[in-house]
């Protein structure tokens, strides 16, 4: 069946710009998950949603980032007068339930100029 | 707040040699998982541990929970080129996000 996909696989912005990244969960799954992974580290902890409410989004870096899942299903991370500091590879994840296997997208490379 | 750390950052091993990664959190853990995450790909599940003292054989690899609850290892018996890429372990604590440690790089040569 489908996996996680994300959209667009590559975004370079200009310093300042508003940007929206989406992801396409697997179908059914409840628990999505965004990610910011640079290079050489892990994937760092952005936002949880379980259905349509956000139910942690403690690791969101500071206010100009907002992440939004209206139906359930489809998320969108919006990120507001980016910063050089954003670009990064923004990774989705999906899963069937809270604490479970995780279904990673093949990722957002955002570049901002 | 909760930190995952892995050692050893980068491991270069021969073809047939073992492998083992550790990993440390600085508080107790309800579990575990593990991803591996191919140059160019996207983390990919392992497995999850769960129980104190857990351990878990796929195939060549073993992957461990230790009794407190705070580190787990990876180990590869017979590496393989195709084990060539970054693990990471990934931590759980009850209520909260997965936090993922910075991971190890494996290269293999052959």
């Amino acid at each position: 069946g489908a996996g996680v996909s994300q959209t667009p696989s590559n975004k370079v912005t200009e310093k300042g710009k508003y940007v929206e990244l989406r992801c396409d969960p697997i179908s059914g799954h409840t628990a999505l998950y965004w990610y910011r992974q640079s290079l050489g580290q892990g994937p760092e902890f952005l936002i949880y949603f379980q259905g349509t409410g956000a139910a942690d989004d403690s690791g969101l870096p500071n206010d100009r980032f907002f992440a939004v899942r209206p139906e359930g299903s489809v998320s969108t991370l919006k990120i507001q007068r980016t910063e050089r500091g954003d670009s990064a590879v923004y990774l989705c994840a999906s899963s069937d339930g809270g604490a479970g296997e995780q279904f990673f997208g093949p990722g957002t490379r955002l570049t901002v100029l | 707040g909760q930190q995952v750390m892995q050692i050893p950052q980068y491991q270069h091993v021969q073809e047939g040699e073992d492998f083992t990664t550790y990993c440390n959190s600085s508080t107790t853990l309800s579990n575990i998982q593990w991803y591996k995450q191919r140059p160019g790909g996207h983390p990919v599940f392992l497995i999850q541990l769960v129980k104190s003292g857990e351990v878990k054989k796929q195939k060549r690899l073993t992957f461990q929970f230790g009794e407190a609850k705070k580190n787990s290892s990876l180990h590869i018996t017979a590496t393989q080129t195709t084990d060539v890429g970054t693990y990471f372990c990934a931590g759980h604590q009850a209520g909260t996000a997965l936090i993922f440690g910075k991971g190890t790089t494996l290269s293999v040569s052959s």
